[in-house]
């Protein structure tokens, strides 16, 4: 069962441009919404992330618009750069104490994003 | 400081086999896991600790052990390699494993299974 789904699977955007990735969730007892950025040979690291009780995160570039009643958020990166070229993750964490999502971070399947210059 | 280590990068397995991949972290974290990353699947818990001593099973448990007597090392332990276990395996730990706290990951091992 996957509890939280990112869309799309790709993106191709041209320098300058702006990316959105996609995420839904199901558990409506997630409390924290992190997305983490990954290149080719490394780890993920966390990028941005945010609480429920917020509609929007700015950090430089990178923007979380979350959608409580809608379970969605997504991640948009303006003025986008070859350099952000990387698989993108939506994770959520939380979920009721003695379930099994509690304390543990869930991810989407990922995004592969590449930026042409 | 080094963050979270793993050994080896690489390894290759036969069917049947048993090996154990190495995680260490510098940073005095009490929250350890493991995850799996598959094409198309992100990345899957397998099991975690929330200090040493403590460890409980994520999403994809099975073929797999750890244990954690040290703050520092979570070792993942392959008990009878199958071609299913072919992933990258990373480690990561944070200061407690809250949702704020960020967690850390290493730079992964390759693992194949023939």
């Amino acid at each position: 069962q996957q509890q939280v789904k990112q869309s799309p699977q790709s993106l191709i955007v041209q320098k300058g441009g702006i990316s959105i990735i996609n995420c839904a969730y199901e558990n409506t007892a997630f409390d924290y919404f992190p997305w983490y950025q990954q290149f080719p040979g490394k780890g993920p690291a966390l990028l941005i992330a945010i609480r429920p009780d917020v509609s929007e995160k700015k950090e430089g570039r990178f923007t979380i618009s979350f959608n409580k009643s809608a379970k969605q958020f997504s991640l948009h990166i303006m003025d986008s750069q070859p350099g952000d070229s990387a698989t993108y993750f939506c994770a959520a964490f939380g979920g009721n104490a003695g379930g099994t999502s509690y304390g543990k971070l869930t991810f989407g399947q990922g995004t592969i994003l590449t930026v042409h210059p | 400081n080094a963050g979270v280590t793993q050994t080896p990068k690489f390894q290759v397995l036969k069917t049947g086999q048993s090996m154990t991949l190495q995680c260490a972290q510098d940073m005095n974290h009490e929250y350890m896991s493991w995850y799996r990353q598959d094409p198309g699947m992100g990345l899957r818990l397998i099991h975690y600790s929330v200090g040493a001593g403590i460890t409980d099973q994520g999403e994809v448990p099975n073929g797999y052990n750890v244990s954690r007597s040290t703050t520092e090392d979570f070792p993942l332990r392959l008990l009878s390699a199958a071609p299913s276990q072919t992933s990258v395996y990373f480690c990561a730990s944070a200061r407690y494993g809250t949702s704020t706290d960020t967690q850390y990951f290493g730079p992964g091992t390759r693992l194949t299974v023939l």
